[in-house]
């Protein structure tokens, strides 16, 4: 069964601060990555995609990396701002299309 | 990406009785559609693959006659909650991969279920 951490579960930062989001899973044998973004009582955003031959990927604030060989993803968000609190999630494909999800790292910027 | 539209938000219904959630791909057509579960303050839960004109492939541990799925249309998926279950309480979602299997998933806003 394939496990996926996210560290920290929490964080709370002042508005502007840079946050740091850990994804680690325990099967190095992935297809792709997806980080996603969930509000409360809402449904997934899909942040960014990372394809198994990539190690990087960008979308405006935010860089997600990827080093299969250790089972890490990290989601960098730049400059936070308060409409960044959310839930985030981390996904790997394993076997091909299944996303299994880590139970996120909860996210609130301070004013 | 893919529009994913869900149908209700939310429900609250009877200890006993069925209840039917809509899963709409709307701007894209999906041969397969997945069902996902959500505790609160847990992770997603994949729960079935649904495939267009075929039987659905069940996680294991899920009962796949408590939780019916039909999967009509290219653009339309359902998932039928029997005999509901105040431990059925949750919130399930619903997604696509836009261009193949191992492409991007795009999910629905999700349906809360309440069994009371």
């Amino acid at each position: 069964k394939q496990e996926v951490t996210q560290i920290p579960a929490a964080l709370s930062v002042p508005e502007g601060e840079n946050l740091v989001l850990n994804c680690s899973f325990t099967d190095s044998a992935i297809y792709n990555l997806q980080w996603f973004r969930q509000d409360p009582g809402k449904g997934l955003t899909s942040l960014l995609l990372i394809q198994s031959s990539q190690r990087e990927q960008t979308s405006g604030r935010l860089n997600a990396s990827l080093d299969k060989s250790s089972g890490r993803s990290t989601l960098y968000i730049a400059a936070s701002q308060p409409g960044d609190s959310a839930t985030y999630l981390c996904a790997p494909y394993f076997n091909d299309y299944k996303l299994s999800f880590g139970a996120g790292t909860t996210v609130t910027v301070r004013a | 990406g893919a529009v994913v539209s869900q149908h209700p938000s939310w429900v609250i219904c009877k200890s006993g009785t069925s209840v039917k959630i809509e899963c709409r791909s709307l701007d894209f057509q999906a041969t397969t559609m997945f069902w996902y579960r959500q505790f609160p303050k847990q992770s997603l839960m994949l729960m079935a693959t649904s495939n267009e004109g075929s039987k659905a492939t069940y996680e294991q541990g899920v009962e796949k006659d408590k939780f019916l799925i039909n999967h009509a249309s290219l653009t339309l998926s359902t998932l039928t909650v029997t005999s509901a279950h105040p431990e059925d309480s949750s919130f399930y979602i619903c997604s696509v991969h836009l261009g193949g299997l191992n492409t991007e998933a795009f999910f629905g806003q999700g349906t809360r279920l309440t069994v009371v």
